[in-house]
């Protein structure tokens, strides 16, 4: 069965330093992997996805995240918070799309980020 | 191009009642997923339907039902409500299963 970890539930940065939120995941077959953001009383808005090739994979609004098979971790990272990045987000896995599969995501608990001026 | 639509935005039901969320997929979608989301909680996925049948089932009892119609737009039907049924339903459609797209949601208060 594939599952999502989250580490950290809250995480706090000044505007302008590193955003780095954690995922590490655990699936049977090779994942797809993706970052959602959620702002207050809105639905999610895919910040990025790996599917297959390139790791390092870049999203909107400045994140990125790397795919790393042997640690089984797709962190999100941003070079430098901007108020706006204060949101809830959430880290999904699922299974690649195929005859068999939904492709349904499994969802981490979600880490909400504050960003302090 | 007309995005994820999902109505009422709110809902306030008594425990026992039945309730009916309604889902409008993106152009060119066949497939739509429903997920519920508990207060502080990731979404949980509920079931799936792909070109009007049922694709797939996550771990929710039988009172949670739903369709598709012919033009992919979608329903989840929730019978005999339940307190802990109060949660944000999120209704996210794709094509052919693919990359899904989130609508806003309908939050969802069961007293």
């Amino acid at each position: 069965a594939q599952s999502v970890t989250q580490l950290g539930s809250h995480v706090s940065v000044s505007e302008g330093a590193l955003v780095l939120l954690r995922c590490n995941y655990s699936s049977s077959v090779p994942p797809y992997l993706f970052w959602y953001v959620q702002y207050p009383n809105q639905g999610l808005q895919l910040l990025l996805k790996y599917t297959t090739g390139a790791t390092l994979v870049k999203g909107i609004n400045g994140f990125e995240a790397e795919f790393k098979k042997s640690e089984t971790s797709f962190h999100l990272t941003k070079p430098s918070a901007h108020m706006s990045d204060a949101a809830e987000y959430f880290c999904a896995v699922s299974d690649p799309i195929g005859s068999s599969n939904t492709g349904k995501l499994i969802f981490g608990q979600g880490t909400t980020l504050q960003v302090k001026p | 191009e007309t995005g994820v639509t999902q109505s009422p935005t709110h809902l306030i039901k008594t425990r026992g009642q039945q309730v009916t969320l309604r889902c409008s997929s993106q152009s060119g979608h066949n497939t739509v997923s429903w997920y519920q989301q508990a207060l502080g909680q990731g979404p949980q996925f509920i079931f799936q339907y792909y070109r009007e049948e049922e694709n797939g089932r996550g771990n929710f009892p039988p009172r949670f039902s739903g369709l598709q119609f012919p033009n992919y737009s979608s329903e989840l039907n929730v019978n005999a409500l339940e307190l802990d049924d109060s949660a944000l339903y999120l209704c996210a459609s794709s094509r052919d299963r693919g990359e899904q797209y989130f609508g806003p949601g309908t939050r969802l208060t069961v007293t």
